[in-house]
């Protein structure tokens, strides 16, 4: 069992390009969670799937935001038209339920609009 | 929907003295509750959760917290800290039923460990 995983670790781009992220979760882990974390601040939720079902968006996740989990193992974010105020570091989580409340964190992506 | 307070944005101790990290909370529904710990440039890492039963609560790395529901107060404690412990302590709380799945954070708490 090798963890939550997450690619790439960093990331920078120019304002107005389109980024994507993976996130990796731990094997057999049915539920898979997106936050986005700003210096100083805790997470936030942004969304989460049961299986490849995206089951609940946060308000925080503007139309720019799309996340996939099509064969319910790997996930991506993507975010078109990057702004300066998307720049944060964006982790990972997954947890098996209902065996478990325990959510365990990748160890995120640092996006640097610019 | 719920909100965590963490009183102290910083709490600076010596080492081997005790130490409270303070959270309060907000929600219109019963809650789970959790504290974790992030180290630099890492992830963040369960210390303890209180799901259910007992109100008292033991983690990692000797952290204990202790839920209380007529103050809405989940508090960490440990009663001697080491300079490994210094590091980022963020509490969360996650309704329960209601479908949401998603846990709400408190802004953190740097604990700062003395020599």
């Amino acid at each position: 069992d090798t963890g939550v995983s997450q690619d790439p670790r960093h990331k920078i781009t120019k304002r107005g390009q389109n980024v994507t992220f993976r996130c990796d979760p731990i094997s057999e882990h049915n539920r898979l969670y997106w936050y986005r974390q700003t210096l100083g601040q805790g997470p936030e939720f942004l969304t989460y799937f049961q299986n490849e079902a995206q089951l609940e968006k946060s308000r925080l996740l503007s139309d720019r935001f799309s996340a996939e989990r099509p064969k319910g193992s790997f996930s991506t974010l993507e975010i078109q038209r990057t702004e300066q105020g998307d720049s944060a570091m964006y982790l990972c989580a997954s947890s098996l339920l209902p065996d478990s409340y325990e959510q365990y964190f990748g160890p995120g992506t640092r996006l640097t609009v610019t | 929907a719920q909100s965590v307070t963490q009183l102290d944005s910083q709490v600076p101790v010596f080492e081997e003295a005790p130490v409270e990290l303070r959270c309060n909370y907000s929600s219109s529904v019963s809650v789970y509750l959790f504290w974790y710990v992030q180290y630099p440039n890492q992830g963040l890492q369960l210390l303890l959760k209180y799901l259910s039963g007992s109100t008292l609560v033991k983690g990692i790395n000797g952290f204990e917290a202790e839920f209380n529901k007529s103050q809405t107060s989940f508090h960490l404690r440990k009663p001697s800290v080491h300079i490994s412990d210094t590091a980022e302590y963020f509490c969360a709380v996650r309704g329960i039923g209601g479908g949401a799945d998603g846990l709400t954070f408190g802004k953190g708490t740097h604990l700062i460990i003395q020599p």
